[in-house]
């Protein structure tokens, strides 16, 4: 089992729409948790964290699922400029390579 | 602030030539990655370095592949002897503690 899954999409929504985006990840003993978004042709860039309580930036809600291992991405009001790839990222301590992407989930908003 | 640096932006070689990619990650970061990414694909991790600590090397395709991290900073990802399959775009990232990774611009890398 991949430590991190995510569905690849696409999701294709209109303008001014909401969406969300789960992401779940197989190891109970991991510990922080990141959203990132990647353009085309371009480096990811990070998001946003995401804490145990859930937070909020703007139109974009981050949440953990701790029981259920996951966790989720809201996007409301999407705006033209939010299509590109959302990458779900989760470490944790100990071991060497201690962080893990998904594939990544392409969403596309539509005029 | 200054972010994290890769250098050259692009590179087109020859099959069989080595090449040197340079990543100046975030002063202050003590972890630093690289990665590979083919268009279209996710991240492929190579090489993680995490202060002084021996680096973990298991995402490496091959032996061909090797790379060093001098004084805790400045990383070099080295290829020898190029293959058409090493296209792609390498990127490195670095980080502290379990925040996230900052990500540079990638060096494109194109194997005629």
């Amino acid at each position: 089992r991949k430590e991190v899954e995510q569905d690849p999409g696409p999701f294709n929504v209109p303008e001014g729409a909401t969406v969300a985006f789960n992401c779940t990840y197989s190891n109970s003993a991991s510990q922080s948790f990141f959203w990132y978004r990647q353009d085309c042709r371009k480096e990811p860039k990070l998001l946003m964290s995401v804490y145990s309580s859930g937070n909020e930036d703007g139109r974009f809600t981050a949440q953990l699922n701790r029981a259920s291992q996951y966790i989720s991405l809201l996007i409301r009001d999407s705006k033209l400029s939010d299509s590109a790839t959302y990458l779900c990222v989760v470490t944790r301590s100990g071991g060497a390579n201690n962080l893990f992407f998904g594939t990544g989930t392409r969403l596309t908003v539509i005029p | 602030g200054a972010g994290v640096s890769q250098s050259p932006s692009n590179k087109v070689t020859e099959k069989g030539k080595d090449v040197e990619l340079r990543c100046d990650p975030i002063s202050g970061h003590t972890a630093l990655y690289w990665y590979r990414q083919s268009l279209g694909q996710g991240l492929e991790f190579l090489i993680y370095f995490q202060g002084n600590s021996a680096p973990d090397k298991s995402g490496l395709p091959s032996d061909r592949f090797s790379a060093e991290r001098t004084g805790g900073s400045v990383s070099t990802l080295t290829i020898q002897r190029t293959q058409q399959e090493d296209s792609a775009v390498y990127l490195c990232a670095s980080s502290v503690g379990l925040r996230g990774q900052f990500f540079g611009p990638g060096t494109r890398l194109t194997v005629l």
